[in-house]
């Protein structure tokens, strides 16, 4: 069975510090993996994907991820943080392609310091 | 191009009741997909409606159901309402077809609180 886990439901950096969220996954056979971004009050925003191909992702808001198959980890990147990158982060996993049921971890809440 | 719309934004319900939530898909889109959030936790999948059939359900008993219409729009029912189905529901849309998948799109949620 698939199964995310992300290690850390609180992570709390410096303005200007390095970002970095961690999501190990569980699957049987190639997944599909993803960042949403989820602000206060509001849906999910869809950061970064990895399908196939290049295993570094970048997406948007300077975020990028890396897909390590033999760690089976898809850890989410942003060299340096601003004040609007606190909100909650969920990496999801899927195997039926983007439309797919969604499985997703527990959620990491990234809160920056000034 | 409007989004994904989810309607209402809150409801207060109480046990035993009974609810319907709304969920207006992204123009374009042929695939709606349900999730229950609960309070500091993630989505988890209810089940997806592809072309007004159920296609995909998650873990959740027979009495969360729902509907796709022919615009590709969405409800969600759940009857005999229990404290434990408070959380936000998330509506999510997207295009499947022959050309392959695209993202799925969430609407803002609906939070439902039930006393």
């Amino acid at each position: 069975a698939q199964s995310v886990t992300q290690l850390g439901s609180h992570v709390s950096v410096s303005e200007g510090a390095l970002v970095l969220l961690r999501c190990n996954y569980s699957s049987s056979v190639p997944p599909y993996l993803f960042w949403y971004v989820q602000y206060p009050n509001q849906g999910l925003q869809l950061l970064l994907k990895y399908t196939t191909g290049a295993t570094l992702v970048k997406g948007i808001n300077g975020f990028e991820a890396e897909f390590k198959k033999s760690e089976t980890s898809f850890h989410l990147t942003k060299p340096s943080a601003h004040m609007s990158d606190a909100a909650e982060y969920f990496c999801a996993v899927s195997l039926s392609g983007n439309t797919g049921k969604l499985i997703f971890g527990q959620g990491t809440t990234l809160q920056v310091k000034p | 191009e409007t989004g994904v719309t989810q309607s209402p934004t809150h409801l207060i319900k109480t046990r035993g009741q009974q609810v319907t939530l709304r969920c207006s898909s992204q123009s374009g889109h042929n695939t709606v997909s349900w999730y229950q959030q609960a309070l500091g936790q993630g989505p988890q999948f209810i089940f997806q409606y592809y072309r007004e059939e159920e296609n995909g359900r998650g873990n959740f008993p027979p009495r969360f159901s729902g509907l796709q219409f022919p615009n590709y729009s969405s409800e969600l029912n759940v009857n005999a309402l229990e404290l434990d189905d408070s959380a936000l529901y998330l509506c999510a849309s997207s295009y499947s077809g022959t050309g392959g998948h695209n993202e799925q799109f969430f609407g803002p949620g609906t939070r439902l609180t039930v006393l």
